[in-house]
């Protein structure tokens, strides 16, 4: 067990510019959370996948923003024309779904976007 | 939006010292989880404490869980300087659907002075 891997810690870039971030999850779990954390909140839910299924988007997933987990391993977050209100830490969780519920998420560490 | 709220928002206690945090909560819960995050780091898993369980001890953790007022409480006794963190509770919704999506507050900053 080797944790949630993240990937970059950080990203600085300008207004405007694409990025992507990029998720490992513990290799074992099926399930697979985005979050966002800005300054001083908790993490808010922006979408979770299950194996390679996108099954639930927040309202706060812009469509600037896609999520993909082409082989239900690893997951990236592309977020498109960013803007000044993107800069954030963005968290990714895994989980194991299906053995008894009730399970916790396993976070990483995060990657902090700051938009100049 | 977040959904409940941890109280007090900052807590500085002495070291060895006791400290206590709460968490209330508006919708019901599936289960609820406290997690502690160090600056700058991600959220590292604390306790789980289901909705038919009251009380549940990790170590020098101690959870307990009141569905009738929708509050919890995270009691972590004799504290040391590694406790200085944000502690957050988060709270999964009952769903149909099988959703375990997690709904934070803004978190508890816990200051141990030395």
């Amino acid at each position: 067990d080797t944790g949630v891997s993240q990937d970059p810690r950080h990203k600085i870039t300008k207004r405007g510019q694409n990025v992507t971030f990029r998720c490992d999850p513990i290799s074992e779990h099926n399930r697979l959370y985005w979050y966002r954390q800005t300054l001083g909140q908790g993490p808010e839910f922006l979408t979770y996948f299950q194996n390679e299924a996108q099954l639930e988007k927040s309202r706060l997933l812009s469509d600037r923003f896609s999520a993909e987990r082409p082989k239900g391993s690893f997951s990236t977050l592309e977020i498109q024309r960013t803007e000044q209100g993107d800069s954030a830490m963005y968290l990714c969780a895994s989980s194991l779904w299906g053995k008894g519920g009730n399970q916790p998420q396993h976070f990483g560490d995060g990657t902090r976007l700051s938009i100049l | 939006s977040q959904q409940g709220e941890e109280d007090p928002q900052a807590l500085s206690i002495q070291e060895g010292e006791n400290a206590t945090m709460n968490c209330s909560y508006k919708t019901s819960i599936n289960n609820l989880q406290w997690y502690r995050q160090n600056s700058g780091r991600g959220l590292v898993h604390l306790i789980l404490i289901r909705s038919n369980e009251r009380e549940k001890h990790s170590g020098r953790l101690r959870v307990t869980l009141d569905t009738s007022k929708k509050s919890s409480s995270l009691l972590i006794t004799a504290s040391r300087a590694a406790d200085t963190a944000s502690y957050f509770c988060a709270r999964r919704p009952i769903s149909n659907f099988g959703n375990e999506k997690l709904t934070f507050g803004t978190g508890t900053r816990l200051t141990i002075i030395p």
